[in-house]
């Protein structure tokens, strides 16, 4: 039982625009939401946390949307580049357990 | 910058085989989780330690999987005997506090089992 769902499992954007990625859970006991970016053949790279008493975060072109009663948040990736193609995973944490997403694998055209 | 050391990168084993895939986690980490990684999918959880203490071990198969961490620092994951279903990359993180916030990942085990 997948307690984070993410979508969508892949995307294509030009260099430049924005990569939209979506996740929603259900547990309210989770109270950290990381996202990780994950290169071929590497371990995953925490990118950027959210806690749920704040509704958007923002580190560079990396900004997260969190909306506490929708139980819902994303990742804006603003100004994508072609390093940027990568997979990404949201995750969700609570009673000391990370639980995934499934990942979304994106690939910005030069 | 510190980080979560994994070896052997990669590892190719003939099933009904023993392996072993060891982790040295960030200096000063108090807990280490051990992760499979199947293609395409996201990490799941196999166990968890506090020091040396297992806290959560409850999606670990332990009819063939065992896990260590006996002086409270590094870790050895173990699979015997290994099965095809086990090919997937192994993942080892750390974190220095009790819950699941900014677990950092070593680079992964790739094995495979044939």
């Amino acid at each position: 039982q997948q307690q984070v769902k993410q979508s969508p499992q892949s995307l294509i954007v030009q260099k430049g625009g924005i990569s939209i990625i979506n996740c929603a859970y259900e547990n309210t006991a989770f109270d950290y939401f990381p996202w990780y970016q994950q290169f071929p053949g590497k371990g995953p790279a925490l990118l950027i946390a959210i806690r749920p008493d704040v509704s958007e975060k923002k580190e560079g072109r990396f900004t997260i949307s969190f909306n506490k009663s929708a139980k819902q948040f994303s990742l804006h990736i603003m100004d994508s580049q072609p390093g940027d193609s990568a997979t990404y995973f949201c995750a969700a944490s609570g009673m000391a357990k990370l639980s995934f997403g499934a990942g979304t694998t994106v690939t910005v055209r030069a | 910058e510190a980080e979560v050391a994994q070896s052997p990168r990669y590892k190719i084993t003939e099933k009904s085989q023993a392996v072993a895939f060891w982790c040295d986690p960030i200096s000063g980490h108090a807990t280490l989780y051990w992760y499979r990684q199947i293609l395409g999918q996201g990490p799941e959880l196999l166990v968890q330690f506090q020091d040396e203490s297992v806290v959560d071990d409850s999606q670990l198969p332990k009819d063939r999987f065992s896990a260590e961490r006996l002086k409270g620092v590094d870790s050895t994951l173990k699979i015997q005997p290994a099965e095809l279903g086990d090919s997937a990359m192994y993942l080892c993180a750390s974190s220095n506090s009790r819950g699941g916030v900014a677990q950092y990942f070593g680079p992964g085990t790739r094995l495979l089992v044939l």
